[in-house]
């Protein structure tokens, strides 16, 4: 089947470590995102690619930086220059440009910072 | 700028007892509208999606939405809830006003449902 990896599921980290987070997806898709998720603020868009070697600050993109070298992989890497790390961080894909192609999520990397 | 709101932060419903998630975005020109579920300790899940067309959608799971151009609002429902539609409910709206088809998808704060047996 077809989907979006995340790895690790849960990261644990000390104050001032960067750290990378993985993305892989089989699904064939041209644009990637990275979200971040904390509780009653719904999801923030950090980072997104629409195609290979190309991607864009999304709302708060501050202390993060991406790489996308191949079609299938997004990874995410939160710097020490990150205030507040500790999040639920999602990477999703979408098949294409169109406004109307919905967004595919991976499980999710739960980061805490301390 | 292009908003969505979802009203009530958590919402209890019965089993079996009718479940009607409410959601309203704020644009000039209609957007396209979605609607996603969240498990614990998961990633999104897309429940439904309107784009053109018929105003009421069908998804999955039971889950209905019907978009409303004069309200502004998209809300969800399901005739009767069961225990295993308890989760995390996400609206999203695509701006058609935005700059690009990516940064302006604009996620609601999210309903959480409980459904007690």
């Amino acid at each position: 089947d077809g989907g979006i990896t995340q790895s690790p599921k849960y990261l644990f980290r000390k104050e001032g470590q960067n750290v990378t987070l993985s993305c892989e997806q089989n699904l064939n898709h041209d644009a990637m995102y990275w979200y971040r998720q904390d509780p009653g603020q719904g999801l923030r868009l950090i980072y997104y690619s629409q195609i290979v070697n190309d991607f864009q600050k999304g709302d708060i993109a501050e202390g993060y930086s991406v790489s996308r070298e191949k079609k299938e992989s997004f990874p995410l890497t939160v710097t020490s220059a990150q205030k507040n790390p500790t999040a639920f961080y999602l990477c999703a894909s979408s098949m294409d440009y169109s406004y109307n192609s919905p967004l595919h999520f991976g499980n999710g990397t739960r980061l805490t910072v301390t | 700028a292009q908003s969505v709101t979802q009203l009530g932060s958590h919402v209890s419903v019965s089993e079996g007892a009718l479940v009607l998630l409410r959601c309203n975005y704020s644009s000039s020109v209609p957007p396209y509208l979605f609607w996603y579920v969240q498990y614990p300790n998961q990633g999104l899940q897309l429940l439904l999606k309107y784009t053109t067309g018929a105003t009421l959608v069908k998804g999955i799971n039971g889950f209905e939405a019907e978009f409303k151009k004069s309200e502004t609002s998209f809300h969800l429902t399901k005739p009767s809830a069961h225990m295993s539609d308890a989760a995390e409910y996400f609206c999203a709206v695509s701006d058609l006003l935005g700059k690009t088809s990516y940064d302006k998808v604009i996620f609601g704060p999210g309903t959480s449902l409980s459904v007690i047996p």
